[in-house]
């Protein structure tokens, strides 16, 4: 069955310090989809990155950055230089193809207090 | 272009009572998906529409139904309220229903039981 972990319930930070946020999945799948998402205070969830278990290469979008390895089933995400607007939850996910469906299975969420 | 529009924002019922929500998905958009929030087990999976059709449905009693229209709103129905089912109830549209597919989701609708 898939899971997903995400073992840091909590993590603070100072402004500009780098963090990241560790995410171990476990799938019966050979396709399958690995996503993070952002939920702010607001409540709605925004996507943030997704992936596909046959690209393992590694992606940086501003401070932001995602290593998959799929040898130890992570999906780590750093953010550099931290600033106070990324304090949130950040949620891992994974969506398996055989089923076909929609059914993200989400991580417990780790959330992020940045402090200035 | 409009996001993910979920209604009402906040709600409080009485035990036993029923309650409907109601998601717009963006506009195109025809697969819509439901979860449930809570502290104590996160977000679970309720169920997935895609084209007036129930596609896949996850670990919940029967008092939780949900149902899609031919303009992919969707609304969740949820009777016989107990304590328990005090939540966030996201709402997810995505263009298609594989799984690869981005999914975008509403501010949720937080449902108090009393």
């Amino acid at each position: 069955a898939q899971k997903v972990t995400q073992a840091q319930t909590e993590i603070s930070v100072v402004e500009k310090e780098d963090v990241t946020l560790d995410c171990v999945y476990e799938t019966r799948d050979t396709t399958y989809y690995l996503f993070w998402y952002k939920q702010p205070p607001s409540g709605e969830l925004v996507f943030l990155i997704r992936r596909n278990s046959f690209d393992e290469q590694n992606e940086i979008s501003g401070r932001y950055s995602w290593n998959f390895q799929k040898s130890t089933s992570s999906f780590n995400f750093t953010i550099t230089a931290s600033q106070v607007v990324d304090s949130a939850v950040y949620f891992c996910a994974l969506s398996e193809v055989f089923y076909n469906n929609n059914d993200m299975r989400f991580g417990a969420g780790t959330r992020l207090t940045v402090k200035p | 272009k409009a996001g993910v529009t979920q209604t009402p924002r906040y709600l409080i019922k009485t035990r036993g009572q029923q309650v409907t929500l109601s998601c717009s998905p963006i506009s195109g958009h025809r697969s819509v998906s439901w979860y449930q929030q809570t502290p104590g087990q996160g977000l679970q999976f309720l169920f997935e529409y895609f084209s007036e059709t129930q596609r896949n449905k996850g670990n919940f009693p029967g008092r939780f139904s949900g149902r899609q229209f031919s303009n992919s709103r969707s609304e969740m129905n949820v009777s016989t309220l107990e304590l328990g089912d005090s939540a966030l109830y996201l709402c997810a549209s995505s263009y298609m229903d594989r799984a690869e597919t981005e999914a975008f989701f509403g501010q949720g609708t937080r449902l108090t039981v009393v």
